[in-house]
């Protein structure tokens, strides 16, 4: 398998579950970093992480919570979700950080009901 | 904060029609990026600029980085229907901040 997998692909899930987005990496790079879809509004850039070091947290809400085991794998465990937590939830990864040239996986489309 | 505003926000054209695309700003970028998504899928890179003036062409794509550094255009010739998706610009802010647009959305009829 190549590029940056995303798994689930969709994802329904109650206010009160707890569930967790997996994001794998096959391309030897240093960088992790989780990105927000909403309709209509830019790329929200949440999480970033190098060499499995957190080194940017934009203001997330702790209900999200990122993890990083190496450098290869990242995950967003999700807790007590809202309805407007609703989105694609974007992997990527680049050969440092904050590097432009970052490779996106296909995203989670998240439903929270 | 910094803010990226594309333009058109979506664009319906017949398929060989020529396409043009612009995002604009009100601070200075250091590089600017412009990416495609296709439905059901992240972002792929088309173009990277990285100085004010350049031009750059990548197949039936043309993008420029803009005289003031606070623009940039993406031009796509001879429409075809796999060019349907949604286009992202983003700027390099202070060399360590990656901005994204909120895209236009393109639909080309057969």
């Amino acid at each position: 398998e190549t590029g940056v997998t995303q798994t689930p692909r969709h994802l329904v899930m109650g206010m009160t579950n707890k569930k967790s987005l997996k994001c794998e990496q096959h391309l030897g790079h240093n960088a992790m970093y989780w990105y927000k879809q909403s309709a209509k509004k830019p790329l929200e850039l949440m999480f970033v992480y190098s060499l499995e070091e957190r080194v940017e947290n934009n203001s997330v809400p702790s209900r999200f919570s990122p993890e990083c085991p190496n450098s290869s794998h990242l995950f967003l465990h999700l807790h007590t979700l809202q309805p407007e937590d609703s989105a694609l939830y974007l992997c990527a990864s680049s050969r440092r950080v904050n590097s432009y040239e970052q490779y996106f996986g296909p995203g989670t489309r998240l439903t929270v009901t | 904060g910094q803010q990226l505003n594309q333009s058109p926000q979506s664009m319906f054209i017949q398929e060989g029609e020529d396409v043009s695309m612009n995002c604009t700003s009100s601070s200075i970028f250091n590089t600017w990026l412009w990416y495609k998504q296709d439905p059901g899928e992240g972002p792929v890179l088309l173009i990277a600029l990285y100085k004010a003036g350049e031009l750059t062409s990548n197949g039936r794509l043309t993008a420029q980085f803009g005289i003031t550094r606070k623009d940039s255009f993406l031009n796509i010739s001879a429409s075809i229907p796999s060019d349907v998706g949604i286009y992202f610009c983003a700027g390099l802010y202070n060399t360590d901040k990656l901005i994204f647009g909120t895209g236009t959305r393109l639909q080309v009829f057969p």
